[in-house]
């Protein structure tokens, strides 16, 4: 069985600095990919980036990067430049290369951007 | 709009009644997936639809849960018996065709919370 572990349940950070979001995760599968989304107060979750396990390189997207550790299988969420907006839960989250989203989730961090 | 669209938003029922929850995907995307969140936590899978079947439904918790995709758009999630541990967001995701190897994005709504008193 899959899970992740989110030990952070509250960040806070000034806007303007950069804020990492530890994940750490357990499987038995050979090839799964690794997930973060964003869940602002409206609800609805935003998928922020993804890296697959056999990916060399580290993912990013825009001010997201994914600092993927795997012989400690560690997916660290790295939020660079923090804004205001950035403020919600985390959340990381896997799945095997099946071919669809069934996706393990971690209970989440909450990140507060101060001014 | 053109996000995923879930209604009721909000829904309170007594214990032991049947409750109906609707999915509204994005135009053009063949899967779907329903996922259950309760306070506190991060979503837990309950089942995902490929067009019209149901290709996994191993999230559901028993057999008051059922869900439907009829045509392979809408999607219907249905409760019967209501518990109240049953209380939770219900949340409704799709994403655009599934690929060998799934590196897409899931495209979820605001979600239906379900309140069991």
């Amino acid at each position: 069985a899959q899970k992740i572990t989110q030990t952070q349940p509250g960040m806070f950070v000034q806007e303007k600095e950069a804020v990492t979001l530890d994940c750490t995760y357990d499987t038995s599968d050979p090839s799964y990919g690794l997930f973060w989304y964003k869940q602002p107060s409206s609800g609805e979750m935003i998928f922020l980036i993804y890296q697959g396990s056999y990916d060399q390189q580290n993912a990013t997207e825009g001010r997201y990067s994914l600092n993927f550790q795997k012989a400690r299988k560690s997916a660290n969420l790295v939020i660079s430049a923090s804004q205001l907006g950035d403020s919600a839960m985390y959340f990381c989250a896997m799945n095997s290369n099946t071919g669809f989203q069934k996706l393990v989730f971690g209970t989440g961090t909450r990140l507060l951007v101060s001014p | 709009g053109a996000g995923v669209s879930q209604t009721p938003s909000n829904k309170v029922t007594e214990k032991g009644k049947y409750v109906e929850l609707r999915c509204d995907p994005i135009s053009g995307h063949t899967a779907l997936y329903w996922y259950r969140q309760s306070l506190g936590q991060g979503p837990e899978f309950l089942i995902y639809f490929q067009g019209t079947g149901a290709a996994d439904d191993s999230g559901l918790p028993n057999d008051r849960f059922f869900a439907v995709r009829p045509e392979g758009s809408v999607s219907t999630l249905k409760i019967q018996r209501t518990e109240r541990g049953d209380s939770a967001v219900y949340l409704c995701a799709s994403s655009p065709f599934r690929r060998e190897v799934d590196t897409g994005e899931l495209f979820f709504g605001e979600g239906s919370r379900l309140t069991v008193l």
